[in-house]
């Protein structure tokens, strides 16, 4: 267990729908990522927060947004959804200030868009 | 921006032998190296790291070499054993310290299958 909790596990919904993924980091960590894993496209880094604020952008979608609260917990936003955004989506914790380069995974979000 | 290139894609070996993936990237400013083991179903977990000033590290079975001046990394797994069979992925970053060595460009990943 890496301390990282992502909901849902797994999520079908049609497309043109919008759908909410969410993290809760490692207790104490202040960065949280959000990769997106595809068979086509591997593993990749989609958006960073730090402690609540934006820290850095991957090739995240315009219909994509993520923010991170005051508890730290992340969100990750997925709206006008395409076939194409069915993938497993990870997050990811680190510890921020402390960061010795070791993300921790969350065991992410299936999503199936129909 | 980054790219890692790995190589190969699939290898399968008998247990005991030695496996080695090799990686390669573009961006002379990345100065972190993970390596990631990917079990199916499962989340990605750390298995060993490089920094940019270290040529070589060892983790019991497990070593990484990082050849700076041709911009490629090895991963090389010794006596192999069955639960080594998982996919793995090497990845590379250009953090500063602190809050950036998690955005990593990842490469397409190894299917290693080492047979009993």
């Amino acid at each position: 267990d890496s301390g990282v909790t992502q909901t849902p596990k797994h999520l079908i919904t049609a497309t043109g729908q919008r759908v909410t993924l969410r993290c809760s980091p490692r207790s104490g960590d202040l960065s949280v990522y959000w990769y997106q894993q595809s068979l086509d496209q591997g593993l990749q880094f989609l958006i960073q927060y730090y402690n609540g604020e934006e820290r850095a952008k991957g090739n995240i979608l315009e219909r994509f947004s993520a923010q991170q609260f005051p508890d730290l917990h992340s969100e990750l936003n997925l709206s006008s959804l395409e076939l194409g955004d069915s993938a497993l989506y990870f997050c990811a914790s680190s510890a921020g200030s402390r960061d010795t380069g070791e993300l921790f995974f969350g065991e992410g979000s299936r999503l199936t868009v129909l | 921006g980054e790219n890692v290139e790995q190589h190969p894609s699939t290898l399968s070996v008998q247990e005991g032998d030695s496996a080695v993936i090799k990686c390669t990237y573009s961006d002379s400013a990345s100065n972190y190296f993970p390596w990631y083991k990917q079990e199916l179903g499962k989340r990605p977990q750390l298995i060993i790291d490089i920094r940019s000033n270290v040529g070589e590290k060892k983790d019991q079975r497990i070593a990484v070499t990082l050849n700076k001046t041709a911009k490629h990394f090895s991963l090389h797994i010794t006596e192999t054993q069955p639960e080594d069979s998982a996919v793995y992925f090497c990845a590379a970053s250009t953090g500063a310290g602190g809050t950036s060595y998690g955005k990593l460009t990842f490469g397409q990943g190894t299917i290693l299958t080492v047979h009993p």
